[in-house]
């Protein structure tokens, strides 16, 4: 079964818009993660959210989670031409970190 | 800031011979992983390993694949007789106890021919 899977698969918006991204799982998880990536190159660690949180803040960042409906949501405000890059959303598929599901990702565009 | 790193960036191997991917995790992170991503796809879990032995491995992890410690610092993966759909980037991630994100090196392109 998938794990992850974000809509929408593409984003397009203008600077200084902001960006939202969802993610919907399918079995139970002990936390959440969002990754970007830049052009095929490493995943960089964005926000970890545990199972019984709701919503986190990082900068710019906002994540919430809704366990009850195996979703999550990423809100990049006020967003910046940099933040063009696929975003990724991981599970750890209630293994409690031994095992990372990654969905297939949002490519955002941030138009100047 | 401390950096995973991944040698060779780009390695190109016939069909059928074996190849060695190597990984220096963070120095003081205990949990080690690997996947993989075939260009335009998702990202794939290949396995876990944390206190020396394999803790999770995925279905793509079978009897041709192997990772090692070798050395307390070094992290290897090795792909005994590699096929053409094993061209992927293969990127190494290492993690610190508890509940933090993993830190991904910058990848390994592999391509069989």
């Amino acid at each position: 079964s998938q794990q992850g899977e974000e809509d929408p698969q593409a984003l397009s918006i203008q600077e200084g818009e902001n960006a939202t991204m969802n993610c919907s799982y399918k079995t139970s998880i002990n936390n959440l993660q969002w990754y970007r990536q830049n052009s095929g190159r490493g995943l960089v660690h964005l926000i970890l959210i545990r199972s019984n949180e709701r919503e986190k803040h990082s900068g710019r960042l906002r994540v919430t989670l809704d366990t009850s409906k195996k979703s999550s949501s990423l809100l990049i405000t006020a967003s910046r031409a940099a933040d063009t890059a696929s975003y990724f959303c991981a599970t750890d598929a209630g293994t409690g970190g031994f095992k990372t599901i990654f969905g297939a990702g949002t490519r955002l565009f941030v138009k100047a | 800031e401390p950096e995973v790193t991944q040698t060779p960036s780009h390695q190109v191997t016939q069909m059928g011979q074996e190849v060695i991917l190597r990984c220096v995790p963070i120095s003081n992170h205990l949990y080690f992983y690997w996947y993989r991503q075939i260009l335009g796809q998702k990202v794939e879990f290949l396995v876990s390993f944390y206190n020396n032995e394999i803790s999770e491995k995925s279905e793509i992890f079978d009897d041709q694949f192997s990772v090692e410690r070798p050395d307390g610092s070094n992290f290897t993966l090795k792909i005994r007789s590699t096929k053409l759909e094993d061209s992927a980037m293969y990127f190494c991630a290492s993690r610190i106890q508890g509940l933090r994100g993993e830190v991904f090196g910058p990848g390994t392109r592999l391509t069989v021919l």
